[in-house]
C-alpha cells in the first residue's frame, strides 16, 4: 500500500471547519483514500473512503485533488467530541489489510 | 446491530503467562482482522482470515503469537509466555468481504498489561 503524510497535530476552535489534510503521492490507480479516527481508549473509527471524486457524509467530507496524490478530510462544524487522532490510509481494491500511519492528533478548543 | 466485542476489555498477566484474548465480529461479516497497538502508535496489522482460513499472518512479530477462527465466527488470538514487549491493545476488526471498497469495523480493544 502506498504511504501516507500527514501532519502531526492541528488545533481547530469548536464551530469551525476542520480541514485535515494528507499526501499520499505514490497512490495507484485502484487504490482507496481511507480516514478513520481514534477518540481516546476506543478502537478506529470508520469516516469515509473515496477513489476519485469527492464524497460526502452525514460525518465529513472528502475532497480528493485530481492527480490524486492528495486530499483532506473535512469536518464542516468541529465540536469537542471531535478531538481525536485521525489516520488517513489508502488500500488497494484487492487488498486485505488496511496499514496505518501516526495519524493528525486534531484537538478542538472551546 | 451490534458491533465488534472484544473481551475481557482489560488483562493483566505476569510475565511467562499464556493468555487468550476473544473477539466477537458483527455477524455475517467474513474478514477478520487483528491489530496490535503500542502505546502513542498507530494499530500495526498482525494476521486476517476469511471465514476459517488465515490467509496473512505475516504480522504476528513470533511464534508466541497464534490466532484461530475455526467456525469462520468468534476468533481468539492466543500469546504463549507473554513478555513485557507484548503490553498493548489488541484490536479486532471486521469486514461484510475482503473487498477493497468496503470498511473495516473496529472493537474498542483488550489492553494487556504484561507484569
Amino acid at each position: 500500500d502506498a504511504k501516507t503524510t500527514q501532519p502531526p497535530s492541528m488545533d481547530c476552535a469548536e464551530g469551525r471547519a476542520a480541514n485535515l489534510p494528507c499526501n499520499h503521492s505514490t497512490i495507484s490507480g485502484n487504490e482507496y483514500v481511507y480516514w478513520y479516527r481514534q477518540i481516546h481508549s476506543q478502537g478506529p473509527q470508520y469516516i469515509i473512503h473515496g477513489l476519485k471524486n469527492n464524497e460526502t457524509n452525514e460525518m465529513a467530507s472528502l475532497i480528493i485533488t485530481e492527480d490524486r496524490k492528495s486530499s483532506t478530510l473535512i469536518l464542516p462544524h468541529a465540536t469537542l467530541r471531535d478531538t481525536a487522532v485521525y489516520y488517513c490510509i489508502v488500500r488497494a481494491f484487492n487488498t486485505d489489510k488496511l496499514i496505518f500511519g501516526t495519524g493528525t492528533r486534531l484537538q478542538v478548543f472551546p | 446491530g451490534a458491533g465488534v466485542s472484544q473481551s475481557p476489555r482489560y488483562k493483566v498477566a505476569k510475565r511467562g503467562q499464556d493468555v487468550a484474548l476473544r473477539c466477537d465480529p458483527i455477524s455475517g461479516h467474513v474478514s477478520l482482522f487483528w491489530y496490535q497497538q503500542a502505546l502513542g502508535q498507530g494499530p500495526e496489522f498482525l494476521t486476517y482470515f476469511q471465514n476459517e482460513a488465515q490467509l496473512d499472518k505475516s504480522g504476528l512479530p513470533s511464534d508466541r503469537f497464534f490466532a484461530e477462527r475455526p467456525e469462520g465466527s468468534v476468533s481468539t488470538l492466543k500469546i504463549q509466555r507473554t513478555q513485557q514487549e507484548d503490553s498493548a491493545v489488541y484490536l479486532c476488526a471486521s469486514s461484510l468481504n475482503d473487498a477493497g471498497d468496503l470498511p473495516l469495523h473496529f472493537g474498542n480493544g483488550t489492553r494487556l498489561t504484561v507484569t
